[in-house]
């Protein structure tokens, strides 16, 4: 079975610091990452994908996730935080490609960007 | 072009009654899949839909079920509500070979 972590439940960080937002995953085959955000009493918005390639994935707004395969890991950065980046962030999990499987997300982290 | 939609996009039931959820997906997607995002966790996959078909489910009971018509669009019917039942509930449609779901605002439901 499939499964994500996202150890922590808030980040705080300073607007124009450098932002970390961790993920860990488990799945049998190879992974097909994903991070999505999440503003208040909204849908999910989609960043990022990994799927092969590059370790390190370019998304929308200036977010970008490493993929680490020996440490399990798809950690999201950001070079510089935005007060407008104030959201929950999820990270998702498949076991193939396609969009015709099932995501498993982890329980999300409140990043909180002070002024 | 228009994203994913969903309707209502909130609504109020009572315990026991039945409730349907609707939801068009984005341009060109042929596979819609549903999420229950209860308050404070992350989206749990209750089931996905193509060619009218339901291809994969998660560990949601029979009260769950679905149907996908044939311009894509799909509806998501809940029987016999529990007050465990009031949440978040995300549509997404995604396309064969993309591989990106894409998320629509949701209908949250709150049951009484």
């Amino acid at each position: 079975a499939q499964s994500v972590a996202q150890p922590e439940d808030q980040v705080n960080v300073a607007e124009g610091n450098p932002l970390t937002v961790k993920c860990t995953y488990s799945v049998s085959g190879n992974p097909y990452l994903f991070w999505y955000v999440q503003y208040p009493n909204r849908g999910l918005q989609f960043l990022l994908k990994y799927i092969t390639g590059d370790n390190l994935v370019k998304g929308s707004y200036g977010f970008e996730a490493e993929f680490n395969k020996s440490q399990t890991s798809f950690h999201l950065k950001k070079p510089s935080a935005l007060v407008s980046d104030s959201a929950l962030y999820f990270c998702a999990v498949r076991d193939m490609p396609t969009g015709r499987r099932a995501l498993t997300f982890g329980s999300g982290t409140r990043l909180q960007v002070q002024p | 072009d228009a994203g994913v939609t969903q309707s209502p996009t909130h609504l109020i039931k009572t315990r026991g009654q039945q409730v349907t959820l609707r939801c068009s997906p984005k341009s060109g997607h042929d596979t819609v899949s549903w999420y229950q995002q209860a308050l404070g966790q992350g989206p749990q996959f209750i089931f996905q839909y193509y060619e009218e078909e339901e291809r994969q489910r998660g560990n949601f009971p029979d009260r769950f079920s679905g149907h996908q018509f044939p311009n894509y669009s799909s509806e998501l019917n809940v029987n016999a509500l529990l007050l465990g039942d009031s949440a978040l509930y995300l549509c997404a449609s995604s396309l064969e070979g993309a591989g990106t779901q894409y998320f629509g605002p949701g209908t949250r439901l709150l049951v009484l």
